[in-house]
């Protein structure tokens, strides 16, 4: 079975530019789930899609993320415009459905560095 | 008060040693517990479920305690391939909010 797919898995950009993030969940699970996880820190959810439809967004800093999860399958996220804080990796996880047991699988990540 | 509360550590262990882990959380009403495993630079992968009666697998035992909203990790005769960060992973919320805390680093020496 395939994993959860990321890319990129790096990227180096200057304060206030703009930087997307790419995420393929394994095939079938409804659930995706974008995470920041800042150096020596647990992951912080930034947004939770059920479908194509967002669940939980209370954390994401909508004046400069945003993220979309067109048909239900892959999702975006991007920083519009990014701030040295912003340096983290981004993890992308999904699982199979909405609930409190089901197990999230996690991407790789993308490291994200803004100079 | 934080949502969940680990010690970061490190806790350098030698191998063989038993050594365990807490994880306190702050709403009483939430609803399941995990424990995570990240290894350096890593993804985080499920380690193991929290369930009211406590279970375990293998060398690995997970309980949670309700009345004093903790939950506890115990790993015997700790190996090397143990070393990574163990994360608790708190659902609560009508739609599962689900929040990290900062993981406890576990270093076992030879």
């Amino acid at each position: 079975e395939a994993g959860v797919a990321q890319s990129p898995r790096y990227k180096i950009i200057e304060k206030r530019q703009s930087v997307a993030f790419w995420c393929n969940p394994i095939s079938g699970h409804a659930t995706l789930y974008w995470y920041q996880q800042i150096l020596g820190q647990g992951p912080k959810l930034l947004i939770q899609f059920q479908n194509n439809g967002v669940v939980d967004d209370s954390q994401l800093p909508k004046d400069r993320f945003s993220a979309e999860r067109l048909k239900g399958v892959d999702s975006t996220l991007k920083i519009q415009p990014a701030k040295l804080e912003d340096s983290a990796v981004y993890l992308c996880a999904s699982s199979f459905h909405l609930g409190a047991d089901y197990e999230q699988y996690f991407g790789p990540g993308t490291r994200l560095t803004v100079t | 008060r934080k949502e969940v509360e680990q010690d970061p550590g490190p806790f350098n262990v030698p191998e063989g040693a038993t050594v365990a882990f807490n994880c306190t959380y702050s709403n009483s009403a939430s609803q399941s517990f995990f424990w995570y495993r990240q290894d350096c630079r890593k993804e985080p992968k499920l380690l193991m479920s929290v369930y009211s009666s406590g279970n375990e697998d293998g060398r690995f035992t997970a309980q949670l305690n309700r009345a004093s909203q903790y939950i506890s990790l115990l790993i015997r005769d700790s190996k090397l391939s143990d070393s990574a960060t163990y994360l608790c992973v708190v659902n609560s919320g009508g739609y599962q909010k689900v929040t990290f805390g900062i993981g406890t680093k576990l270093q076992v020496i030879p």
